[in-house]
């Protein structure tokens, strides 16, 4: 059981490239999330999905994009990176609308330069 | 607006002592889920401990427990006995009744031997 597995988990871009982040849970969770964590601030959701074919934006979703084929797959696309995408970006799952506790990846470092 | 509140950037403590760490937050909900999240230097978000609003026993799970204060929107965190590897990162976060985890700045806890 891998749990929550984001790849890669370092990354350089340069401006204006496009890219897609990796997060794949085998806990058959229902509710998936992507958060972005930048220095001095906590995290902050992006985008997050509710069930396959299932998604809605977050609290900073500009400059991202994301689908959920699948209940296991949950990829972020960066669609033309910019410097102010520099961040450590979060996946993030829980098994469903009664149950509370979020189970998180070990993170993508993605550096914009 | 919801929002949580950590006021103490870092704190210190002696190995073996007791140490709180504190969380506020400001939310209109009458339904939510509070959460202690620890950032050890690998990156890993860690779940430490989690609270219902609805239930009014404090929850601890070994060594750490939380004073749940809801008439005063308060959540603090302690740690007894505390241990070199509870030196980490420490994030209050809040669910207030949607998919959102809204997260505090960050506590940074050193422990002295």
């Amino acid at each position: 059981n891998a749990g929550v597995t984001q790849t890669p988990k370092f990354q350089v871009l340069k401006t204006g490239q496009s890219m897609t982040l990796q997060c794949a849970q085998d806990m058959n969770h229902e509710y998936m999330s992507w958060y972005r964590q930048d220095p001095g601030m906590g995290l902050r959701l992006i985008h997050y999905s509710v069930g396959a074919g299932i998604t809605d934006q977050g609290e900073v979703p500009n400059g991202y994009n994301v689908s959920r084929s699948t209940t296991e797959d949950f990829p972020l696309r960066l669609l033309s990176a910019a410097p102010s995408q520099t961040s450590v970006y979060f996946c993030a799952s829980r098994p469903g609308p009664q149950t509370h506790g979020y189970t998180f990846g070990s993170g993508t470092r993605l550096t914009v330069v | 607006a919801q929002t949580v509140t950590q006021s103490q950037p870092e704190m210190s403590v002696q190995e073996a002592e007791t140490v709180t760490l504190s969380c506020t937050y400001d939310t209109s909900e009458s339904d939510y889920y509070l959460f202690w999240y620890k950032q050890p230097p690998s990156r890993q978000m860690i779940l430490v401990i989690r609270q219902e609003a609805y239930k009014q026993q404090n929850a601890t799970e070994n060594r750490f427990s939380v004073n749940f204060q809801k008439a005063a929107k308060s959540f603090s965190l302690k740690i007894s006995d505390s241990q070199l590897g509870d030196a980490a990162m420490y994030f209050c976060a809040s669910r207030f009744g949607n998919e959102k985890l809204t997260f505090g700045t960050g506590t940074r806890l050193t422990i002295i031997p």
